[in-house]
């Protein structure tokens, strides 16, 4: 069974430009979280989108939004790109919303670097 | 605030050295304790999940326990293929979100 697909894998950016980040589940997968993961400051959790509506975010600010359609995939969007967004942007899938009972599917990631 | 620390944040081994990983953890109420293996370039793979304190899962030579403050990852007998950063998240009751360590980058040399 196909995992967890991002696109693109690599992404070079500058000052001020927005970004779109796709993300593929798992085939059968309604939820997908996205996570940023840097040196400094580990993984840490963007949103949660389920059945195409947003259930969860975490401290971001509002230049980072994303969407869900309804065959699960999803989107990430980043507005007016600073050089801290450098980063790598990680999807994961789970059949349902997050919890301890289902397992969570990451993808490979998206790298992100901002000039 | 839920938090969640790991340490130590580096370990080198040789191969067959068996060690223990440690993570920390301060929540409201714990619903859940993971642990997740991050090779370079890639996204993390989930090895266990833990729920209640005195609980233990245990997979090839990795073994996963479980208190009320924190959680250890042993590791027995380990191969050179068990180098990998290894994190650590819990989720808190009444939150989705999970809180992530900063991770424990683990080197076997052979």
């Amino acid at each position: 069974k196909a995992g967890v697909t991002q696109t693109p894998r690599y992404l070079i950016k500058t000052r001020g430009q927005q970004v779109t980040l796709s993300c593929s589940p798992i085939s059968g997968h309604r939820s997908v979280s996205w996570y940023q993961q840097t040196p400094g400051q580990g993984l840490q959790f963007l949103f949660e989108y389920f059945s195409e509506t947003q259930r969860n975010k975490g401290n971001f600010p509002g230049r980072f939004s994303g969407r869900q359609f309804s065959n699960s995939r999803s989107e990430m969007n980043v507005s007016t790109l600073e050089l801290g967004d450098s980063a790598l942007y990680l999807c994961a899938s789970s059949l349902n919303r997050l919890s301890p009972y289902n397992e969570q599917f990451f993808g490979p990631g998206t790298r992100l670097t901002v000039l | 605030e839920d938090q969640v620390t790991q340490s130590p944040e580096a370990l080198r081994l040789q191969e067959g050295e068996s060690s223990s990983l440690n993570c920390s953890y301060t929540v409201s109420g714990l619903r859940g304790l993971f642990w997740y293996r991050q090779d370079p370039g890639k996204g993390p793979e989930f090895l266990f999940t833990l729920y209640s304190a005195g609980e233990e899962k245990e997979k090839e030579r990795l073994k996963a326990t479980l208190t009320k403050k924190e959680s250890f990852l042993h590791i027995t007998a380990p191969k050179p293929e068990d180098s990998a950063t290894y994190l650590c998240a819990v989720q808190a009751e009444g939150n989705y979100q999970l809180i992530w360590g900063a991770g424990t980058k683990l080197i076997i040399k052979p």
